[in-house]
C-alpha cells in the first residue's frame, strides 16, 4: 500500500525558509524508474507543480520558482525533502507530495492529504 | 507557464453525462498525449483518474473516459453518480520538464 505523508511548519513568516518532507512507504525511491514530486494550491486557486526528483537523483524545477527550490531524498528514512527559499504571503498554499506514475508518465498516482502552509508576520 | 483554462463548473443529473474541457496551447496539449485528470475531493488526497489523455488506473470505473483534440482535452463522466461530485483537474507536459496545470472545475450532481 502506498502512502505519503507532508510535514512541516504551518506558519512562517515572510522572507523565512520553509522546509517541508515527504515521507512515503509501499515504494523505494532506489527503485528504477520511482519519482517524487511536489504541487501546491494556495487557495481557491490553481494546482501548480514544483519539482520532482527521480531514483537516479535527477532533479526537475518549476521555471517560474527554480531559483528558490531545493528538492533532495534520503533513501534510507523513505523521504523527500523541499526547501523553499524567500517565502512570501503568496506562497500561502496547501503543498502536496505524490508518487508519479512509474515508468514516465507526467502524472501522479499517489498523493498525501497535503499540509497547509500560511505565509505572514 | 499559465495554468491551462477549465470552465469553473459543470453539472447534470443522475445517470447524465458531463463532459469537461481542458484547453491549453501547442506547446502542451497540443504537442504531448501527457493529459491526466485528477478528481479531488477537498478536504483529501488528489485521485488520479486518467492519465496519458485516454488511460485510466486500476479501480477507476470506466464511465470516466478521456479525449483530445489539438490544444483541447476532455473529461466525459457517464452515468453521473452523487460521489463523482468533486473538483477535476487536468494537467499536461508542457515541455522542458515542466507541467501545468488547470484551474479547476467544480462539478456538481444535481
Amino acid at each position: 500500500q502506498v502512502t505519503l505523508k507532508e510535514s512541516g511548519p504551518a506558519l512562517v513568516k515572510p522572507t523565512q525558509t520553509l522546509t517541508l518532507t515527504c515521507t512515503f512507504s509501499g515504494f523505494s525511491l532506489r527503485s528504477s524508474g520511482m519519482r517524487v514530486g511536489w504541487i501546491r494550491q494556495p487557495p481557491g486557486k490553481a494546482l501548480e507543480w514544483l519539482a520532482r526528483i527521480d531514483w537516479d537523483d535527477d532533479k526537475f524545477h518549476s521555471t517560474s520558482l527554480k531559483t528558490r527550490l531545493t528538492i533532495s531524498k534520503d533513501t534510507s528514512k523513505n523521504q523527500v525533502v523541499l526547501i523553499m527559499t524567500n517565502m512570501d504571503p503568496a506562497d500561502t498554499a496547501t503543498y502536496y507530495c505524490a508518487r508519479m506514475v512509474p515508468g514516465g508518465a507526467w502524472c501522479f498516482d499517489y498523493w498525501g492529504q497535503g499540509t497547509l502552509v500560511t505565509v505572514s508576520s | 507557464q499559465s495554468a491551462l483554462t477549465q470552465p469553473p463548473s459543470a453539472s447534470g443529473s443522475p445517470g447524465q453525462s458531463v463532459t469537461i474541457s481542458c484547453t491549453g496551447t501547442s506547446s502542451d496539449v497540443g504537442s504531448y498525449n501527457y493529459v491526466s485528470w485528477y478528481q479531488h475531493h477537498p478536504g483529501k488526497a488528489p485521485k488520479l483518474m486518467l492519465y496519458e489523455v485516454t488511460k485510466r488506473p486500476s479501480g477507476v470505473p470506466d464511465r470516466f473516459s478521456g479525449s483530445k483534440s489539438g490544444n483541447t482535452a476532455s473529461l466525459t463522466v457517464s452515468g453521473l453518480q452523487a460521489e463523482d461530485e468533486a473538483d477535476y483537474y487536468c494537467s499536461s507536459y508542457a515541455g522542458s520538464n515542466n507541467l501545468v496545470f488547470g484551474g479547476g472545475t467544480k462539478l456538481t450532481v444535481l
